[in-house]
């Protein structure tokens, strides 16, 4: 069964940098054939998809985010990291990584994360 | 960025009803939308990809349909574990976008 944690400081100082580590168990990153992403949703709000990264390298960014976004990932120990620079507090919010499966197949396009991990907290305050 | 509309934004109901709630796109995303569910505290969970195929696990009760700009989720007869917010998510352009949310409460 696969399975996602992420970890990380739940406080980050304004203008410091958040980052943040999704461990995945169950399966192996470097041969899996899936994008793994982060998404937050701040206390009361909605989901807002930051960005993913294939195993390959591949990264897709939200543009909302990219100038300050880079999202990596560590094949030997089986983890995908976000790291977003100069945070404000708008960018307090609950963070969740998950695994994404895409499909294309002619016609057939399907994507969709199917593997959440719990969230963890980050809360951006001096 | 395409914009997910969902209706209602909440809404009040018993066990049995049929509920249904509903996810418009702001442009043409042909079938390529997800829903999922998310329990007061917990993570999403992923219940329907593609507008219609039902993750495994799910429930029958739970279905979806539509294609183009407006899409459905149905709840046929609510459970009292349903109680929950349902978002609709696009995935025909980056970046992916959610909808606000439907939170479904039990009067």
């Amino acid at each position: 069964q696969v399975r996602l944690q992420e970890s990380g400081p739940g406080l980050v100082k304004p203008s410091q940098t958040l980052s943040l580590t999704c461990s995945v168990s169950g399966d192996s990153i470097s041969t899996s054939h899936y994008y793994y992403s982060w998404i937050r949703q701040p206390a009361g709000k909605g989901l807002e998809w930051i960005g993913r990264m294939y195993a390959s390298g591949i990264t897709n960014y939200n543009p909302s985010l990219k100038s300050r976004l880079t999202i990596s990932i560590d094949t030997s120990k089986n983890e995908f990291s976000l790291h977003l620079t100069s945070v404000t507090a708008a960018d307090t919010a609950v963070y969740y990584c998950a695994r994404d499966i895409e499909i294309i197949a002619g016609d057939y396009h399907s994507s969709y994360m199917d593997v959440w991990g719990k969230g963890t907290t980050v809360t951006v305050s001096s | 960025d395409i914009q997910m509309t969902q209706s209602p934004s909440s809404l009040s109901v018993s066990v049995g009803d049929r509920v249904t709630l509903t996810c418009q796109a702001s442009q043409d995303i042909h079938k390529s939308l997800n829903w999922y569910q998310q329990q007061p505290g917990k993570a999403p969970k992923l219940l329907i990809y593609r507008v219609s195929n039902l993750e495994t696990g799910v429930p029958s009760r739970f279905s979806g349909s539509g294609s183009g700009t407006d899409f459905a989720f149905t709840i046929s007869s609510l459970q009292p574990e349903d109680i929950a917010t349902y978002y609709c998510q696009q995935y025909d352009d980056l970046p992916l976008t959610f909808g606000g949310g439907t939170k479904v409460e039990m009067k």
